[in-house]
C-alpha cells in the first residue's frame, strides 16, 4: 500500500458524459501526478500539481483537466467522454526533496460506453 | 520530441538465468526510474538514478544510468518467479515512460 488512495475504483459511463476522479497523496506529499494507461497507447504523464499549482502538462486532452486543493488532494475531470477515453487513470503523489520517486494510488478503471 | 524505447518487450526466462532489459532515451536528461507493474496493480518504484554512473542493487535486481550514452539498463541476477511482471523506464523530463518490458520467469 503505497499511501496514495484513489476513488473510485471503477467508473462506467457512457459517451459523452463527464467524470470526476479523485486522488488524495500520500501525507506530507505536496505534488500530484496524472497518468493514464490504455493499451494502445501505453502509460501516460497528463498533468503534476505542486502545492496547488500546475507544474508540468503532458499529453492532456483539451476535454480533460485537473485541479489541486488546499488540502493537497486532486481531481481530474474527464468531459465529453470518447470510447477511447477508456482506460486505467492513475494518481501519483512525490515527497518533496526527493527527485521525483513517485508513489502510485491503485487506479481508476474507466470504461466508456 | 523525447523518446524512451526498452528492449526487449518481451522476456520469457528460465529461474536462475540473468538477463539485462535496456532502456534507451533520446535527449539529455540526469534522472531515471525504473518501475515494476504486476498484472492488475498499480506501478511501484524500483530505483530512481540521479547522475551519470548511478548504480543501485535491491535483491536480485540492479540498475545502472549513463547519461552519455543515454542509456539504462536493469540487470536481472539468478531470475526467480516472484519477478514476473512487466518493468517500466520513465526519464524525467516530461516523465516519459517505455513501453514496458512483460517479464515471465519459468520454472
Amino acid at each position: 500500500d503505497s499511501g496514495v488512495t484513489q476513488t473510485p475504483k471503477h467508473l462506467i459511463t457512457a459517451t459523452g458524459q463527464r467524470v470526476t476522479l479523485r486522488c488524495s497523496p500520500r501525507s506530507g506529499d505536496l505534488s500530484v501526478y496524472w497518468y493514464q494507461q490504455s493499451l494502445d497507447q501505453g502509460l501516460q504523464f497528463l498533468i503534476q500539481y505542486y502545492n496547488g499549482e500546475e507544474r508540468a502538462k503532458g499529453n492532456i486532452l483539451e476535454r480533460f483537466s485537473a485541479q489541486q486543493f488546499p488540502d493537497l488532494h486532486s481531481e481530474l475531470n474527464l468531459s465529453s467522454l470518447e470510447l477511447g477515453d477508456s482506460a486505467l487513470y492513475f494518481c501519483a503523489s512525490s515527497p518533496r526533496g526527493r527527485y521525483n520517486e513517485q508513489f502510485f494510488g491503485p487506479g481508476t478503471r474507466l470504461t466508456v460506453l | 520530441e523525447l523518446k524512451v524505447e526498452q528492449n526487449p518487450l518481451f522476456l520469457s526466462m528460465q529461474e536462475g538465468k540473468n538477463y539485462t532489459i535496456y532502456c534507451n532515451y533520446s535527449t539529455t536528461s540526469d534522472r531515471l526510474y525504473w518501475y515494476r507493474q504486476d498484472p492488475g496493480k498499480s506501478l511501484e518504484s524500483l530505483f530512481v538514478l540521479l547522475s551519470n554512473g548511478a548504480v543501485k542493487q535491491e535483491g536480485r535486481l540492479m540498475a545502472s544510468l549513463d547519461t552519455k550514452a543515454r542509456l539504462s539498463t536493469l540487470h536481472i541476477t539468478a531470475a526467480v518467479h516472484d519477478l514476473s511482471a512487466t518493468y517500466f523506464c520513465a526519464v524525467d523530463n516530461d516523465m516519459r515512460f517505455g513501453a514496458g518490458t512483460r517479464l515471465t520467469v519459468k520454472p
